[in-house]
């Protein structure tokens, strides 16, 4: 079936502008996570949702990102007057309902700030 | 608060050798669970393998296996039989089995096999 979905796969913003970044899940799996990985990192956190709710913001580095999951399925997430230090691969993920399932990753967004 | 640790930057390796990718953790918890990523130059991350706390058997699939030493709390993925489609950064990481079950992800360790 299809896997995690991310668009665009590449997107290149002035400093000070917005930007959306896209993820659509696997079918029927109802927790999504957003990750950031900056060069030579690992994945860090940013966001999880359980449903349409964010169940955990905590990784969110400061009140310029947000994220939404309106319909419970397709989630975006937000960059508000972007700095060059937001520059970085977003990644999504999704899991499936049964314990112990691994979290799912598509392809991230390479975010350029310039 | 969770800690993934993985001391070796890079390896190297000849084809057909077996290679072991070091892990260690930190955490309070009793439960949780332990998984292995392979991020190729592409940049997806690939599900490798996974190991519960309780789990007393060490986690296999196919050429991956999880040395999984609890009281050591380090959590080592052994690759048999390399190849060199095994070239790639491979990521160690933790999920918290409480509220988000979010992983916590260690800073890597490229792995180069050579012919």
């Amino acid at each position: 079936g299809a896997g995690v979905s991310q668009t665009p796969s590449n997107k290149v913003t002035e400093k000070g502008k917005y930007v959306e970044l896209r993820c659509d899940p696997i079918s029927g799996h109802t927790a999504l996570y957003w990750y950031r990985q900056s060069l030579g990192q690992g994945p860090e956190f940013l966001i999880y949702f359980q449903g349409t709710g964010a169940a955990d913001d905590s990784g969110l580095p400061n009140d310029r990102f947000f994220a939404v999951r309106p319909e419970g399925s397709v989630s975006t997430l937000k960059i508000q007057r972007t700095e060059r230090g937001d520059s970085a691969v977003y990644l999504c993920a999704s899991r499936a309902p049964a314990y112990n399932s691994p979290l799912h990753f598509g392809n991230g967004t390479r975010l350029t700030v310039t | 608060a969770q800690k993934i640790t993985q001391t070796q930057p890079g390896m190297f390796v000849q084809e057909k050798e077996a290679v072991t990718l070091d892990c260690t953790y930190d955490t309070s918890d009793q439960s949780y669970g332990l998984f292995w990523y392979k991020q190729p130059s592409s940049g997806e991350m690939i599900f490798l393998i996974y190991q519960g706390s309780y789990d007393e058997q060490n986690a296999t699939e196919g050429r991956y296996s999880l040395n999984f030493q609890k009281a050591r709390k380090s959590a080592n993925l052994v690759i048999s039989a390399s190849q060199l489609g095994d070239s790639a950064m491979y990521f160690c990481a933790m999920r918290e089995d409480q509220g988000a079950q979010k992983l916590v992800f260690g800073q890597g360790t490229r792995l180069t096999i050579n012919p």
